[in-house]
């Protein structure tokens, strides 16, 4: 079974600094994707970036970036420039797409980091 | 903007009384996921379909909660009887297995059992 872990329960960034969230993960798979999520207290959960385990380039989005390391299954987020409006709690979660496995689509989740950005 | 809705957005109920918890998929994706979130515990899974079909149900309490997809467009979550521990918000989500492998999420049900 995939694990996911989050080894920060909290963060704290300046506004306009930078701030990266780790995550690793375990899973003997050789094609999934992993996520970023985002939780405001609204609770919504909104995708931030998102990296394909076969792509080597780390996937960015604007101000959010990734540091993917397959062979030391780390996935950590990088938030440049941060905002006041980025203070959630932020989730990294790992899917399978391994087709035929009974994991396959499976959506699992680290326990989370709550950032707060302090303006 | 096709999105997933659920409902109810907020329950309030007392123990022992049944609760259904209702969710839409957007349509085409074939794969719909019923999550818990307690501070506890975080995000678990409690059920998984994939076109329609139950794949996983490890994480439900089989002796009170039950999951069914009656057709493509809306996915059930029932307990019965309710219980306090069951207090939470229940997220829906739904996806495809295609090239992005997003997953899309309801806005989920709080639930308070009294």
């Amino acid at each position: 079974a995939q694990t996911v872990t989050q080894s920060q329960p909290e963060m704290s960034v300046q506004e306009a600094e930078t701030v990266t969230l780790s995550c690793t993960y375990d899973t003997s798979e050789s094609d999934y994707y992993l996520f970023w999520y985002k939780q405001p207290p609204s609770r919504q959960m909104i995708l931030v970036i998102r990296q394909e385990a076969y792509k080597q380039q780390n996937a960015t989005e604007n101000r959010f970036s990734v540091n993917f390391q397959k062979a030391a299954k780390s996935f950590s987020l990088k938030i440049s420039d941060s905002q006041l409006g980025d203070a959630a709690m932020y989730f990294c979660a790992y899917r399978s797409a391994q087709a035929g496995g009974t994991s396959y689509g499976k959506l699992t989740f680290g326990q989370g980091t709550i950032l707060t950005v302090h303006p | 903007d096709a999105r997933v809705t659920q409902t109810p957005r907020d329950k309030v109920t007392e123990m022992g009384q049944e609760v259904t918890m209702r969710c839409q998929p957007i349509l085409g994706h074939n794969t719909v996921f019923w999550y818990r979130q307690t501070m506890m515990q975080g995000l678990e899974l409690l059920a998984y379909f994939r076109n329609r079909a139950p794949l996983d149900d490890s994480g439900m309490p089989k002796d009170r909660f039950s999951a069914e997809m009656p057709d493509a467009t809306l996915a059930t979550l029932k307990i019965q009887p309710s219980e306090p521990r069951d207090s939470a918000v229940y997220f829906c989500a739904s996806g495809d297995l295609g090239v992005t492998g997003e997953l899309f999420f309801g806005e989920g049900s709080r639930l308070t059992v009294l």
